[in-house]
């Protein structure tokens, strides 16, 4: 019963491309959703984040997009660069009562290859 | 200067026996968690506590058992090891404050293996 999906276990693009990172989810009263990644051997970095009363997010070369009718997330990196090979989870949250309970994807590797 | 820190890093054990992982966060937190990243790689809450007090307690076995000294700190101690409990386990904390309960701070994790 995984309510935060993430489908691609893997992406490979090529150093100053577009990554794309795709998350989906079933439960509507999710409210937050948040990007985190990792490097091998450390623990999870937060990415970005996004609330579901906007659409869009922007930090530096990172974008995520929430479309809640198709309940999907996904994460842009332009231009993609050697750094950002890792694997990257979607999360998703109901703020209520600020738990900080997070429903995590399994997670997609993304190699971006120079 | 580590910000959140766990030992052992690597922990190997028979089946039956009882072992504990230790965490600690120098960030000023209030707020700590556990999570087992299993086989299939999702990471699962397991328990969270907010100044000592429990406030997540996921299904989780008994044999499981987190204790909080301070809010600097969250141990994770587990009886009669199973080899379903083979994972890796990470730690974390977080300020509890909206959205910043969220944005949470990960320790390396420690790879636990039950032969």
């Amino acid at each position: 019963d995984q309510q935060v999906k993430q489908n691609s276990p893997s992406l490979s693009v090529q150093e100053g491309r577009i990554s794309i990172l795709n998350c989906d989810y079933t439960n509507s009263m999710f409210d937050y959703f948040l990007w985190y990644k990792k490097y091998p051997a450390e623990g999870p970095t937060f990415l970005i984040s996004i609330s579901s009363i906007k659409d869009k997010n922007e930090d530096g070369r990172f974008t995520v997009f929430l479309n809640k009718s198709a309940k999907h997330l996904s994460l842009h990196i332009v231009p993609s660069q050697p750094g950002d090979s890792a694997v990257y989870f979607c999360a998703a949250t109901r703020r209520s009562g600020n738990t900080g309970k997070l429903i995590f994807g399994q997670g997609t590797t993304l190699q971006v290859k120079p | 200067d580590t910000a959140v820190s766990q030992t052992p890093k690597y922990l190997v054990t028979q089946m039956g026996n009882d072992k504990s992982i230790k965490c600690e966060q120098n960030l000023g937190h209030d707020t700590m968690y556990w999570y087992k990243q299993d086989s299939k790689k999702f990471l699962k809450i397991m328990f969270s506590y907010n100044n000592k007090e429990l406030i997540i307690n996921e299904t989780v076995p008994n044999r499981f058992s987190p204790k909080s000294p301070d809010k600097a700190h969250l141990n994770l101690h587990i009886n009669s090891l199973e080899l379903g409990d083979s994972a890796v386990y990470f730690c974390a904390s977080s300020l509890r404050e909206r959205e910043r309960s969220y944005e949470q701070y990960f320790g390396p994790g420690t790879r636990l293996t039950v032969t």
